[in-house]
């Protein structure tokens, strides 16, 4: 069975801090893996990955993926007020379907 | 604003009661995908369309829940006879043919049904 799984559930911080989240999956015919954030409604677009040891930045995010020991994480460093959310990892494969991971919970305090 | 649209944002239902959710795509998208998300969940994807043809559909939950999309354009969700398990928010996504890495989703329908 294809499944996504995310850790930690969640993560309170301080503001200035670095985190780090981590995804793994198993699934048949993978094409990409994709982190969104999620604050109160849609989950938003962060990254796509395709390819095994290339870093996606944008800002104080960043993220690789391993498609050897499958897993990717997401970096994001200096936290502020305004990271707090819930981070979601998809992972799409044949057939057109993402597959999500239960998110996880940060939480950022001033 | 050109992004996907839902409506209605929420609704509140009694068990029993058949309830039915629309997302508008952006426009120049073919497909348009529709998933489910519960409290501390991630969105379970549930059906898919390329223009009017559901290419997906063996993940809807129970036949209870049916989808259509008859012009290629919106598409509608259905709930029959909804139950209280029904409760989550239900998301819908769009993106061009070759592009199902790249989904922009909607601000979704929140169901209670009480």
């Amino acid at each position: 069975e294809d499944k996504v799984v995310q850790s930690p559930l969640s993560l309170v911080v301080h503001e200035g801090d670095t985190v780090t989240l981590n995804c793994s999956y198993e699934v048949t015919n993978f094409r990409s893996l994709l982190w969104y954030k999620q604050e109160k409604k849609a989950p938003t677009f962060l990254f796509m990955l395709t390819s095994s040891g290339i870093e996606k930045k944008s800002g104080r995010l960043s993220s690789i993926l391993d498609k050897k020991e499958l897993f990717s994480i997401l970096n994001i460093t200096a936290t502020q007020t305004g990271d707090s959310a819930i981070y979601l990892c998809a992972v799409l494969y044949a057939g057109n379907m993402l597959t999500f991971g239960g998110g996880t919970r940060l939480m950022v305090k001033p | 604003d050109t992004g996907v649209s839902q409506n209605p944002r929420h609704k509140i239902t009694k068990r029993g009661q058949n309830v039915t959710f629309r997302c508008d795509p952006i426009s120049e998208h073919n497909r348009l995908y529709w998933y489910r998300q519960t409290l501390g969940q991630g969105p379970e994807f549930l059906t898919y369309f390329q223009n009017e043809a559901q290419l997906e559909k063996s993940r809807l939950l129970s036949d209870r829940f049916s989808a259509e999309r008859p012009k290629g354009s919106f598409s509608t969700l259905e709930i029959q006879r909804t139950e209280q398990g029904d409760s989550a928010m239900y998301l819908c996504a769009s993106s061009l043919w070759d592009s199902a890495d790249t989904q922009y989703f909607g601000p979704g329908t929140r169901l209670t049904v009480l």
